[in-house]
């Protein structure tokens, strides 16, 4: 079972659409829980951190259950530039390395 | 503010050869790491330096791969002799202080091709 499980996609939606994407991780331990943003070709940026009693920045909400292991991102009214693959990552604790979920793609079209 | 640089972008060499790729970390960043994502797979941890300390390497996967950080300012990490499988993308990372934030910020990645 791998550490860190996303739905690979794509999830294709129209323009003003709101899309959720799930993320479960296996080691109950993890002290941190970000979702990162991949565009093609590029290197991972920070997207936000997740914290527990949930988090909002503009059209991204992001929730964390600790007691089901499972992390969600929402984003509202997407925007063509949406369009990227949405990686969840796990700071499993210790020393600080991060693990990666393999990402979901989002596609959004006008 | 500068983030994390990589050098080479790109690299094809063969199969046998020596390869170093380098990482400038955000200045200040105490915390450097390196990944790696080869074809079809995740993005994996390899090593965490804490200065010029190796905190953790537990993600290096053979002896083939040497990683330093001199005087805790750039990093470097050696392929000698590259093999076909260590093709992907080698992603760095700079944090500051852990504890104050686990937020690691990435620099774009050497494309590395073995033939």
């Amino acid at each position: 079972r791998k550490e860190v499980e996303q739905d690979p996609g794509p999830f294709n939606v129209p323009e003003g659409a709101t899309v959720a994407f799930n993320c479960t991780y296996s080691n109950s331990a993890s002290q941190s829980f970000f979702w990162y943003r991949q565009d093609c070709r590029k290197e991972p940026k920070l997207l936000m951190s997740v914290y527990s009693s949930g988090n909002e920045d503009g059209r991204f909400t992001a929730q964390l259950n600790r007691a089901s292991q499972y992390i969600s991102l929402l984003i509202r009214d997407s925007k063509l530039s949406d369009s990227a693959t949405y990686l969840c990552v796990v700071n499993p604790g210790g020393y600080n390395k991060l693990i990666f979920g393999a990402g979901t793609r989002l596609a959004v079209h006008p | 503010e500068a983030g994390v640089t990589q050098f080479p972008s790109h690299s094809v060499i063969e199969k046998g050869q020596t390869v170093t790729l380098r990482c400038d970390p955000i200045s200040g960043h105490d915390n450097l790491y390196w990944y790696r994502r080869v074809m079809g797979k995740e993005i994996k941890f390899l090593l965490h330096f804490v200065k010029e300390s190796k905190q953790d390497e537990s993600g290096m996967p053979n002896n083939r791969f040497l990683a330093e950080r001199t005087g805790g300012t750039y990093s470097t990490l050696k392929v000698q002799p590259a093999e076909l499988e260590d093709s992907g993308v080698y992603f760095c990372a700079s944090s500051p202080i852990p504890g104050v934030s686990y937020e690691q910020y990435f620099g774009p990645g050497t494309r590395l091709t073995v033939t």
